[in-house]
């Protein structure tokens, strides 16, 4: 099983439309969590960390479940910027130093 | 959010030479990373770049194929050594900086394709 597993999509949604992002994790120790976007040949950027008790940033609004395994980004009234790949991003506290283990990403495009 | 920059920004090599990407950052970081990103894959995180000592690499990954250096705590260099095909991939550089967030951000990446 991968350490984070995500639907690759793509998904093909029309501006205004609300679209939500699963993602999967398998180490129950695994500590921090992420979303990052990722812009056709650009480097990823951080969109928001994800807490326990959920948290929203304007239109984006992401879940963790850990007795699941869990996390969602759910993003309302989508505008065609939002087109992109949402990676998923665990933060795995190993030794001296963390790891972050990146999904293989989520494919977004809003339609006009 | 830190400004990081990374030279070459792309490079097409012959199979069985090296190249050495340069990663510069803004201000001073607490941690450097080297990622991989192979195309339709997740990233993958090479090793981590320690100042003034040897590279902590990942498994798959060893210091003869990918030597790593980083003298200060604002630069370090990544070399893909001997390469072939199977290295044509987009290497990053990341970072953690001094601001007591540990947001991690990201070089805008060398596009490497090994003929």
């Amino acid at each position: 099983r991968k350490e984070v597993e995500q639907d690759p999509g793509p998904f093909n949604v029309p501006e205004g439309a609300t679209v939500a992002f699963n993602c999967t994790y398998s180490n129950s120790a695994s500590q921090s969590f992420f979303w990052y976007r990722q812009d056709c040949r650009k480097e990823p950027k951080l969109l928001m960390s994800v807490y326990s008790s959920g948290n929203e940033d304007g239109r984006f609004t992401a879940q963790l479940n850990r007795a699941s395994q869990y996390i969602s980004l759910l993003i309302r009234d989508s505008k065609l910027s939002d087109s992109a790949t949402y990676l998923c991003v665990v933060w795995n506290y190993g030794g001296s130093q963390g790891n972050l283990i990146f999904g293989k990403g989520t494919k977004l495009s809003v339609k006009p | 959010s830190a400004v990081i920059s990374q030279k070459p920004s792309r490079d097409i090599c012959q199979r069985g030479t090296s190249l050495t990407i340069q990663c510069q950052v803004d201000s001073q970081v607490t941690m450097m990373f080297w990622y991989r990103q192979q195309p339709g894959q997740s990233l993958t995180l090479i090793a981590t770049a320690n100042q003034g000592s040897e590279a902590t690499y990942e498994s798959g990954f060893v210091i003869d194929k990918f030597p790593i250096s980083r003298p200060n705590l604002t630069f370090s260099t990544l070399t893909v050594s001997n390469m072939s095909p199977e290295d044509s991939s987009i290497y990053l550089c990341s970072v953690i900086r001094r601001d007591g967030t540990d947001t991690q951000y990201f070089g805008p990446g060398t596009r490497l394709t090994v003929l």
